[in-house]
């Protein structure tokens, strides 16, 4: 069975720092992985996905993930924080054709200015 | 185009009543997901539907909950009788593919059950 563990239910970063959310899985099988964010009354948005090929994704609003398989991470990243990046960062697997997504439990992101 | 929509957005209602919660996925898109997160756990998947067939339900509960996709457009999510422990935001979320690369969630239903 898969499933993902993210480091840190609360991260707290300064405005203009680096942001890093932790991700870790376990799959038998070639994973699919997703990073999503929440913002405040919304729905979840696709921040990046890594499928195949390279291993460093890039998505929307600077943010970026590197998949690495020999230690089963897909930590997400951005050179520097805005306080428009306070919200809640979900990681997820599949194995792409199961097609339902696992989830971790979530990352709350605070920018402090 | 228009997005996901779940209605209603909030719903409180008394432990052993009824509730139906309702999405609207992206038109054309045949993939439809339900998903819950109850409070400060993961989100959990609950079912998928393609068209108007369960693909999968393994993440269903139990047998008080029932969800039906009428003509393979919206879906809705019936909870008889709800019990405290139900209480929690339910995502539906919908695809034109599979493999959730090209999900697009709703903004999710907060059903409190007292």
């Amino acid at each position: 069975a898969q499933s993902v563990t993210q480091l840190g239910s609360h991260v707290s970063v300064s405005e203009g720092a680096l942001v890093l959310l932790r991700c870790n899985y376990s799959s038998s099988v070639p994973p699919y992985l997703f990073w999503y964010v929440q913002y405040p009354n919304q729905g979840l948005q696709l921040l990046l996905k890594y499928t195949t090929g390279a291993t460093l994704v890039k998505g929307i609003n600077g943010f970026e993930a590197e998949f690495k398989k020999s230690e089963t991470s897909f930590h997400l990243t951005k050179p520097s924080a805005h306080m428009s990046d306070a919200a809640e960062y979900f990681c997820a697997v599949s194995d792409g054709g199961a097609q339902k997504l696992v989830f971790g439990q979530g990352t709350r992101l605070t920018i402090n200015p | 185009e228009a997005g996901v929509t779940q209605f209603p957005s909030h719903s409180v209602i008394e432990k052993g009543q009824t509730v139906t919660l309702r999405c609207d996925p992206i038109s054309g898109h045949d993939n439809l997901y339900w998903y819950r997160r109850v409070m400060g756990k993961e989100i959990k998947f609950l079912l998928h539907f393609v068209k108007e067939s369960k693909q999968d339900e393994s993440g269903m509960p139990n047998n008080r909950f029932l969800a039906e996709r009428t003509g393979g457009t919206y879906s809705t999510l019936k909870v008889q009788p709800a019990e405290l422990e139900d209480s929690g935001v339910y995502f539906c979320a919908s695809s034109l593919g599979s493999g959730g690369y090209g999900y697009t969630f709703g903004s999710g239903t907060r059903l409190t059950v007292v």
